[in-house]
């Protein structure tokens, strides 16, 4: 099976900071990679994707890498703010239009 | 647009019993799919249709689990008899035909007791 996996469970950041999210991937045949912001209670929102010909890729005030060398994937926000606080997930398409998703990292905004 | 839709928000039932869960997806979106995702988890894919065939149906417990989309619009989920580790959100997401982003729909809690 696919191994989605991301580096921190948890992740504090006072409002105003940068918050990097990071995530690890083991199918080198991933073509395709999501991010995805989880609120409480809510499905997961899109934020922002890239595909595997690229290695950057920015979107209003967030940012994701990949560097398929490490298998690795960041999410980087700026300027965090409180209504940025929520669980993350990486996903990755490796075959079809199915995703594999990784196990979240819960980010908390401290005012 | 109207989102992805889903009911019930919430259900608690015991074990053995049988429950079913609803989706409407974004109008137009032939693919649908359903996640089951368990607390502190990623969601898992259950179930993908693409118009009303099934495309990926291998991580379904088929003794239990089954999912239909008749029309190639809404889709029921259903679980029969419910065992306490079904406990999780029910996650029905959909996309565009060729398209790449799944939307998700708010999910269904479960709770089994």
């Amino acid at each position: 099976g696919e191994s989605v996996g991301l580096h921190l469970p948890t992740l504090s950041v006072q409002e105003g900071d940068n918050s990097i999210i990071n995530c690890a991937y083991s199918n080198s045949a991933s073509d395709y990679f999501i991010w995805y912001k989880q609120e409480s209670g809510k499905g997961p929102q899109f934020i922002i994707d890239i595909r595997s010909n690229m290695d950057k890729r920015q979107g209003q005030r967030v940012t994701v890498l990949l560097n398929k060398t490490v298998k690795h994937l960041s999410l980087q926000i700026a300027a965090t703010q409180p209504g940025d606080s929520a669980v993350y997930f990486c996903a990755e398409r490796s075959g079809g239009n199915q995703f594999y998703f990784g196990t979240g990292t819960s980010l908390t905004v401290i005012p | 647009e109207a989102g992805v839709a889903q009911s019930p928000r919430y259900k608690i039932i015991e074990k053995r019993q049988s429950v079913a869960f609803w989706c409407n997806p974004i109008s137009g979106h032939a693919t649908l799919y359903w996640y089951q995702q368990i607390l502190g988890q990623g969601p898992k894919l259950l179930i993908q249709f693409q118009n009303n065939g099934v495309v990926d149906d291998s991580q379904l417990p088929k003794d239990r689990f089954s999912a239909e989309r008749l029309k190639g619009v809404d889709s029921t989920l259903k679980i029969q008899p419910a065992k306490l580790e079904d406990s999780a959100v029910y996650l029905c997401a959909s996309s565009r035909p060729g398209g790449d982003t799944q939307y998700f729909g708010p999910g269904t809690r479960l709770t089994v007791l």
